[in-house]
């Protein structure tokens, strides 16, 4: 089944410490996103990429950084992590057609991640 | 600026009841989607519908179904027989054709089904 797959799904890190996320996808979707969820809120949007076009939130953090090496795979860099970095990181896809009704997004299962 | 707001935090049913779940919206452009999420304790958001601003024709999925009215900025989801595995936060979600890819959430129901 295609799909969006986040690796690993529960991280651990040290204060400070780099540490990467990935997502890849089988769906050949030209959009992915990075969402950053804290406990009982909304996904926030943290950048996504519109084919290799990359498009920052204008209030995330210096700290995340990402690269998308091709359409399949997407990483998310968080170079410094603090404690306030704790939370749900989920990855989306979406493809962008000349009919904009199809432009929901699918999501990978997240990745969980803790800082120590 | 686009908005969304659900306004029930949390509900709690038993089993078997029908339970809808409130959004309203709030945005300036013309043409705008709106979606639902599930996202139950696994973590994973999983897309269960889009309704176009142009139709507002409602739908039925099973169990479920959905109430789209532009006139009162609602687009509400009704869950009939409800059942333990409904039990999950139920996000909805507005895309305007302003905002190209963003996705303006609102802040979640957190849904429980007693048995």
């Amino acid at each position: 089944d295609a799909m969006v797959i986040q690796n690993p799904r529960y991280q651990v890190t040290q204060f400070g410490k780099p540490v990467t996320l990935s997502c890849s996808q089988t769906l050949n979707h030209n959009v992915m996103y990075w969402y950053q969820q804290k406990s009982s809120q909304a996904p926030k949007l943290l950048f996504h990429y519109y084919d290799k076009d990359f498009n920052n939130e204008a209030d995330t953090p210096d700290n995340f950084q990402s690269r998308r090496p091709n359409t399949s795979f997407c990483f998310l860099d968080i170079r410094s992590p603090g404690l306030g970095d704790a939370a749900m990181y989920l990855c989306a896809t979406s493809r962008t057609t000349g009919d904009p009704t199809y432009n929901e997004q699918f999501f990978g299962p997240g990745t969980r991640l803790t800082v120590l | 600026a686009q908005k969304v707001t659900q306004a029930q935090t949390e509900i709690s049913v038993v089993e078997k009841e029908d339970v809808t779940l409130d959004c309203v919206y709030e945005t300036r452009d013309t043409t705008y989607y709106l979606f639902w999420y599930k996202q139950p304790p696994s973590g994973e958001l999983v897309f269960l519908i889009r309704r176009n601003s142009f139709d507002e024709q409602n739908e039925i999925s099973g169990r479920y179904s959905w109430n789209f009215q532009k006139s009162t900025s609602s687009f509400n989801f009704t869950i009939t027989a409800s059942q333990v595995v409904d039990s999950a936060v139920y996000f909805c979600a507005l895309r305007g054709e302003t905002s190209g890819s963003r996705l303006t959430f609102g802040e979640g129901t957190q849904l429980t089904v007693n048995p």
